[in-house]
C-alpha cells in the first residue's frame, strides 16, 4: 500500500519568506508526527497529533513554526519568517498504535 | 526526560565481519526502544523494536539486538556484513504511556568494506 508522503522534496527559499510542507499520512493512521533533521541538531521531535486530541507542540523551536492536521489525516508543517537555521530535512511519521512509526522522504529546505 | 547515547559516528568493517552498533540509554519509564536506518537520500526505515517480552529482538535484513536493563544498552548486531547494510543508523527511545514520540541518538555511519 501507500506510505507517507511529503511534498515538495526540496524546497529552496529566501531568507524571511513563509514556506509550507505537506504531509500525507498512511490512510488510517491515527498519530501523525513531525521531525526535522539537521546536521548540527541530528533528528528531533517537532510536533504530534493524536485523532481529535490538542497536538503536542512542546518540541517547536520558535512561534515562527506551526502545524495543523485537516480532517485527522493532511498535515501541514508551516515556517513563518525562515532563517537560515532553519534549513534541514523536515520529516513526517504516521502510526497506527503509537509504537510503529513509517517516515516519509522529508523535505529538503534550504533557506538562503 | 529520556536520551540516547551513540557512542562514535562512524563504522566501518569488512563485508562478512560482525557488526556491532552500540546505543545507550536514559528513561525515567520502562522505555520503547528503536534501531531505524537511514539510505541516501530517503526516509527513516525501522529496523527493530523492543517493547516488551524477550530481550533479545530479531528485526529485517538480519540484524538483532538485546535489551539489557541493567546495563542501559540496545546494542545492534549482524553476524556477517553486506555491502548492503552501509547506511546510517539510529537509535531511538520512547515512554511507555507517553505521546510516544521518539528521542533519537546522533545516529552512525556504517561503511562496509569490500
Amino acid at each position: 500500500g501507500a506510505g507517507v508522503s511529503q511534498s515538495p522534496s526540496n524546497k529552496v527559499t529566501e531568507k524571511g519568506k513563509d514556506v509550507e510542507l505537506r504531509c500525507d499520512p498512511i490512510s488510517g493512521h491515527t498519530a501523525l508526527y513531525w521531525y526535522r533533521q539537521s546536521l548540527g541538531q541530528g533528528l528531533e521531535f517537532l510536533i504530534y497529533f493524536q485523532g481529535n486530541s490538542a497536538p503536542d507542540k512542546s518540541g517547536l523551536p520558535s512561534d515562527r513554526f506551526s502545524a495543523e492536521r485537516t480532517g485527522g489525516s493532511v498535515s501541514t508543517l508551516t515556517i513563518q519568517r525562515t532563517q537560515q537555521e532553519d534549513s534541514a530535512v523536515y520529516l513526517c511519521a504516521s502510526s497506527s498504535d503509537s509504537l510503529e512509526q513509517y517516515f516519509g522522504p522529508g523535505t529538503r529546505l534550504t533557506v538562503t | 526526560a529520556q536520551s540516547v547515547t551513540q557512542l562514535g559516528s562512524h563504522v566501518s568493517v569488512s563485508e562478512g565481519a560482525l557488526v556491532l552498533l552500540r546505543c545507550n540509554y536514559s528513561s525515567s519509564v520502562p522505555p520503547y526502544l528503536f534501531w531505524y536506518v537511514q539510505y541516501p537520500n530517503q526516509g527513516l526505515q525501522l529496523l527493530l523494536k523492543y517493547t516488551t517480552g524477550a530481550t533479545l529482538v530479531k528485526g529485517i535484513n538480519g540484524f538483532e539486538a538485546e535489551f539489557k536493563k541493567s546495563e542501559t544498552s540496545f546494542h545492534l548486531t549482524k553476524p556477517s556484513a553486506h555491502m548492503s547494510d552501509a547506511a546510517e543508523y539510529f537509535c531511538a527511545v520512547s515512554e511507555v504511556g507517553a505521546n510516544s514520540k521518539l528521542t533519537f541518538g546522533k545516529g552512525i555511519t556504517l561503511s562496509v568494506r569490500p
